[in-house]
């Protein structure tokens, strides 16, 4: 089983319309996680933190659920703006080292 | 906010040559930097950990010979690909975490473009 899957998708949906990607991560002392953005031929920007309480900011949540295993993005009112890759990222403190862990990321289209 | 830089942002060699990649920390000082290479439609894929004043921990499979990192300051990481072969072309983007907590976000370079003819 991959340390960290994700779905490549891709995921094609209207303007508008409300779209869910899932991570799912195999390592349950995994502490940290994080959502990225990833432009075509550009490096990953940092969308937002996960919270194990959940967080929003703007027209994105973000949620854990640690007894499962999974992160989730929930992207609202999608924008033309919002088509990138999603990357899930898993960070892993273990024996002093930390490692950090990248999805291989879910493509998303939004259509006009 | 954190930013990182990387340097060239583009660059095309001959095989056989070796070209040294940059990545800056501006604004904050990073114990740890990040290599990671992307091929196209690929996932970014760890390289190596670069700890300041102490040797690179490299991924498996991951030759320290030909990808040899340099972490000489809190500022500064460098990643020598040495002897450059067409299959070495890639998209090679650095990364640093600001701040020391397991909650503190990677923040990336812009990325290096090789392409090696």
């Amino acid at each position: 089983r991959k340390e960290v899957e994700q779905d490549p998708g891709p995921f094609n949906v209207p303007e508008g319309a409300t779209v869910a990607f899932n991570c799912t991560y195999s390592n349950s002392a995994s502490q940290s996680f994080f959502w990225y953005r990833q432009d075509c031929r550009k490096e990953p920007k940092l969308l937002m933190s996960v919270y194990s309480s959940g967080n929003e900011d703007g027209r994105f949540t973000a949620q854990l659920n640690r007894a499962s295993q999974y992160i989730s993005l929930l992207i609202r009112d999608s924008k033309l703006s919002d088509s990138a890759t999603y990357l899930c990222v898993v960070n892993t403190f273990s024996g002093g080292y930390q490692k950090v862990t990248f999805g291989t990321g879910t493509k998303l289209q939004v259509i006009p | 906010g954190a930013v990182v830089s990387q340097h060239p942002s583009r660059v095309i060699c001959k095989s056989g040559t070796s070209v040294k990649i940059e990545c800056r920390s501006l604004d904050f000082q990073a114990t740890t930097m990040f290599w990671y290479r992307q091929f196209p439609k690929q996932s970014l894929m760890l390289m190596a950990t670069s700890n300041e004043g102490s040797k690179a921990t490299y991924e498996q499979g991951v030759e320290k010979d030909k990808f040899l990192i340099n972490h000489a300051s809190l500022t500064l990481s460098t990643l020598t690909v040495t002897s450059a072969h067409p299959e070495d072309s890639s998209f090679y983007i650095c990364s640093a975490q600001k701040g020391t907590g397991y909650n503190s976000p990677l923040h990336f370079g812009n990325g290096t473009r090789l392409t090696v003819t």
